[in-house]
């Protein structure tokens, strides 16, 4: 089967930056997307790592390594507005679907 | 604008009633997708559909009905042989099924409450 871990809960303050990390375990790994879910919304797609390293897209990096089937979000700048439910997702199996962890609420203080 | 939508956003139902679930999309994606959210919990794939006319099951299948006949459309019965079906369900498409399935674009969600 396939399994995933992300920490339940993460707490920072604005302008700081916090990482979320992710473990999986699972056949046919393809690659690791990180989704974002703000209360009572949709998921929204924020990154994908098919190779291991560093991707960044603004405020939001994320890191792979397939060798530590280890991946993690970097949020740098917090803002209120960061306030929400990331999921990280691997890619895999012959069909190559996504499946979930159960998410990280990540809440910003002022 | 194109979008998922998925109607309505809240459902009400008895236990023992079939329910079904809109979902339609203007993207021009090949792949759709249904998952199911429970409270505090990640996404689990219910079915897929790379093609019209083509669906797989996913990993909560059991319960559930789905068809694709239109390319914008993916439409998901709740069958009364769902155990627990109270739930947020979420519909989702991307662009190319395999390929670029890792970015998947969601609709807003039906919350369904059945008593």
């Amino acid at each position: 089967g396939q399994s995933l871990e992300q920490p339940s809960e993460v707490t920072a303050v604005e302008g700081a930056i916090v990482q979320i990390n992710c473990t999986y375990q699972t056949s046919g790994f393809y690659g690791l997307s990180w989704y974002q879910q703000h209360d009572g919304g949709a998921p929204t797609f924020l990154s994908y790592n098919g190779l291991d390293g560093l991707e960044e897209t603004g405020r939001f990096s994320s890191f792979l390594s397939r060798s530590d089937s280890y991946g993690y979000l970097l949020l740098q700048e917090l803002q209120m507005k960061d306030s929400a439910s990331y999921f990280c997702a691997v890619k895999s199996g012959s069909a190559r679907q996504l499946t979930f962890g159960s998410g990280t609420q990540l809440t910003v203080l002022p | 604008d194109g979008g998922i939508t998925q109607s309505p956003k809240y459902l009400f139902r008895k236990e023992g009633q079939n329910v079904t679930l809109s979902c339609e999309q203007n993207l021009n994606h090949d792949a759709m997708y249904w998952y199911r959210q429970d409270p505090g919990q990640g996404l689990r794939l219910i079915y897929y559909s790379q093609i019209v006319n083509d669906f797989q099951k996913g990993d909560i299948a059991e319960g559930y009905s789905v068809s694709r006949e239109k390319k914008e459309s993916f439409p998901l019965t709740v069958t009364s042989a769902q155990k627990n079906p109270t739930a947020f369900y979420l519909c989702a498409s991307s662009i190319r099924p395999g390929l670029r399935s890792y970015e998947q674009y969601f609709g807003p969600g039906t919350r369904l409450t059945v008593t």
